[in-house]
């Protein structure tokens, strides 16, 4: 399988438990993004990184929230002190050069906060 | 800032007609691009179509078309002869065009959840 991938694909929390979420993208495509996305909305831009360095982060991507992307391959996003609102489904893609490539998206996992 | 407005929630048809999927945009943007993405039940975001503002050129791939109206504001997508396949939730999405046409901060409406009836 030559897709994103993400892992896991859900995931059950309690309310002020940390959470860790992986991205593997496609392995040549340099840029990677994360987006959340909410019951019947359309998915909000968090953050995206071009090979390691981390280029953008929305105001959405609250002090609880960090991503990394080390070596500039997988990525991780890890949510601390999780809270009810926290509850997405997070979705990771990656695409291909600067505006040369598609983006392409994982399956994403989905965050329940209890 | 930016606003895609997609004002069908839910459209229903029987299969074989043909059906349009609305949307509405706003940017201060002189030069942005447009995209449409399909999400089936499995969840995963598949692209369909990526357009710049320069380009006001309709675009027809298969049973697929896409009409851009720069003076309305408008990137509508429909699809001929649907099928049962074709069900699924339909984002139309828009970005500023320092993106290079990438997916970093994609403003994406809320969708319209397309049921094709067998």
């Amino acid at each position: 399988d030559t897709g994103v991938s993400q892992d896991p694909r859900h995931k059950i929390t309690k309310r002020g438990q940390n959470v860790t979420f992986r991205c593997d993208p496609i392995s040549e495509h340099n840029r990677l993004y994360w987006y959340r996305q909410t019951l019947g909305q359309g998915p909000e831009f968090l953050t995206y990184f071009q090979n390691e360095a981390q280029l953008e982060k929305s105001r959405l991507l609250s002090d609880r929230f960090s991503a990394e992307r080390p070596k500039g391959s997988f990525s991780t996003l890890e949510i601390q002190r999780t809270e009810q609102g926290d509850s997405a489904m997070y979705l990771c893609a990656s695409s291909l050069g600067y505006g040369v490539g598609k983006a392409f998206f994982g399956q994403g996992t989905r965050l329940t906060v209890v | 800032a930016q606003k895609v407005t997609q004002a069908q929630t839910e459209i229903s048809v029987v299969e074989k007609e043909d059906v349009t999927l609305d949307c509405v945009y706003e940017t201060r943007d002189t030069t942005y691009y447009l995209f449409w993405y399909k999400q089936p039940p499995s969840g995963e975001l598949v692209f369909l179509i990526r357009r710049n503002s320069f380009d006001e050129q309709n675009e027809i791939s298969g049973r697929y078309s896409w009409n851009f109206q720069k003076s309305t504001s408008s990137f509508n997508f429909t699809i001929t002869a649907s099928q049962v396949v074709d069900s699924a939730v339909y984002f139309c999405a828009l970005s500023a065009y320092y993106s290079g046409g990438g997916a970093d901060g994609l403003t994406f409406g809320k969708g319209t959840h397309l049921i094709i009836q067998p």
